[in-house]
């Protein structure tokens, strides 16, 4: 069965750290992958990712794939109050055009 | 805002009714999804239609069913309510066909199940 798994599931950090967040997968027939922000409602889409090796960039986020390995890391720099958010990772399965979400990661930013 | 109105935003139910919930996608956005989260499964893709036609399924109940209309709207429908169904059901809309295109969420609709 497609699997998607993030750690840390929760994370405390201070403002100006730098932080990485990790998405592994298991799907069988792999599309792309997604990250998505979450705050106190709707997420928000920050990136997606279809080719290893290639950073897709936004500010002080960054996000890079590793289809061989199986997993994407979402980096954030210079952390603001203003991160504080669930961190979602997304995983296409193109043979039955299935999304899989990973159960988040937990970002508190503290001043 | 994201463009993505969903109605209603709280909806609270018996065991065993039905509801409809509605989205009016971002002008122009062809795509609507569906998405629940809840506490204990986290966010689920539930289904897609782009232009009308049903474009991918995922976990989808045989007790929920989904349409969009010609002028693009989109209801999902929920049935013989059980508690295990109360969540926050998304929607989302993009101009694109495919099921990961970066989609803007609507802030969803709380179904409580008493």
């Amino acid at each position: 069965e497609d699997k998607v798994v993030q750690s840390p599931l929760s994370l405390v950090v201070h403002e100006g750290d730098t932080v990485t967040l990790n998405c592994s997968y298991e799907v069988t027939n792999f599309r792309s992958l997604l990250w998505y922000k979450q705050e106190k409602k709707a997420p928000t889409f920050l990136f997606m990712l279809t080719s290893s090796g290639i950073e897709k960039k936004s500010g002080r986020l960054s996000s890079i794939l590793d289809k061989k390995e199986l997993f994407s890391i979402l980096n954030i720099t210079a952390t603001q109050t203003g991160d504080s958010a669930i961190y979602l990772c997304a995983v296409e399965d193109y043979n039955n055009n299935d999304m899989r979400f990973g159960a988040g990661t937990r970002l508190t930013v503290k001043p | 805002d994201s463009g993505v109105t969903q109605t209603p935003k709280h909806l609270i139910t018996a065991t065993g009714q039905r509801v409809t919930l509605r989205c009016s996608p971002r002008s122009g956005d062809l795509s609507v999804y569906w998405y629940q989260q809840s506490l204990d499964q986290g966010l689920q893709f539930l289904i897609q239609y782009y232009n009308g036609e049903e474009r991918a399924k995922g976990n989808i109940l045989e007790r929920f069913s989904a349409q969009q209309f010609p002028d693009l709207h989109s209801e999902l429908n929920l049935s013989s309510l059980e508690l295990g169904d109360s969540a926050l059901y998304f929607c989302a809309s993009s101009p694109y066909r495919t099921a990961t295109a970066e989609a803007f969420f609507g802030q969803g609709t709380r179904l409580t199940v008493v």
